[in-house]
């Protein structure tokens, strides 16, 4: 099973709620990230996560909360977002680990959650 | 620090033609792995390939090629015989050997598009 999947596909939600994007793969993979793009831009990096715990925080704002409860599962809670917020967010997973001679492990990236920000 | 360009923001071809999406690079270091992701409309990357900077054999995969010349820090993608189902937004990334893991710098991106 190559796929990274994400749930759900489009959200649209108001400044004052809070939801959840979520994002799985059965790939066997301990390092997995989110992204968020803008349109007719590339994906911005936001968060890692490397064996479960937080490595590298792109200095997103606390209004974006990223979790991660198992190897498989990586979650993204959202509370009090601004409309600038609005964009394609996307989940990706790789192997971890140094740079080996064949070189860095390829990211598999899911289809995205396109959220609007009302 | 590491830069991609990607001078063409938008193709326009007609299927069959053969187009070349342009990738130039910039970075201090002498190992760096460079890669091309495809972008179709559903949202999803996909990746293409992967290429470190010891290896500059050109690479074919069947209607698609790749020229990596460090002499001119380029990394250009060849679709031959374009077909429609090319349509996407075609990233190129850079990843640095001094990273831990993988940490992609992307180009702007080209958008093409195939005309039946």
């Amino acid at each position: 099973d190559t796929e990274v999947t994400q749930t759900p596909k489009h959200l649209v939600m108001g400044m004052t709620n809070k939801k959840s994007l979520k994002c799985e793969q059965h790939m066997g993979h301990r390092a997995m990230y989110w992204y968020k793009q803008k349109a007719k831009k590339p994906p911005e990096l936001m968060f890692v996560y490397s064996y479960e715990k937080l490595s590298i925080n792109e200095s997103v704002p606390s209004r974006f909360s990223p979790e991660c409860p198992n190897s498989s599962l990586l979650n993204l809670h959202l509370h009090a977002l601004q409309p600038e917020d609005s964009a394609l967010y996307l989940c990706a997973s790789s192997q971890v680990g140094e740079i080996s001679a064949g070189g860095p492990p390829v990211q598999f990236f899911g289809p995205g959650t396109r959220l609007t920000v009302l | 620090a590491q830069k991609v360009t990607q001078a063409q923001t938008e193709i326009s071809v007609v299927e069959k033609e053969d187009v070349t999406l342009d990738c130039v690079y910039e970075t201090r270091d002498t190992t760096y792995y460079l890669f091309w992701y495809k972008q179709p409309p559903s949202g999803e990357l996909v990746f293409l390939i992967r290429r470190n900077s010891f290896d500059e054999q050109n690479e074919i995969s069947g209607r698609y090629s790749w020229n990596f010349q460090k002499s001119t820090s380029s990394f250009n993608f060849t679709i031959t015989a374009s077909q429609v189902v090319d349509s996407a937004v075609y990233f190129c990334a850079l990843n640095l050997e001094e990273t831990s893991g993988s940490r992609l710098t992307f180009g702007e991106g080209t958008q093409l598009t195939v005309n039946p």
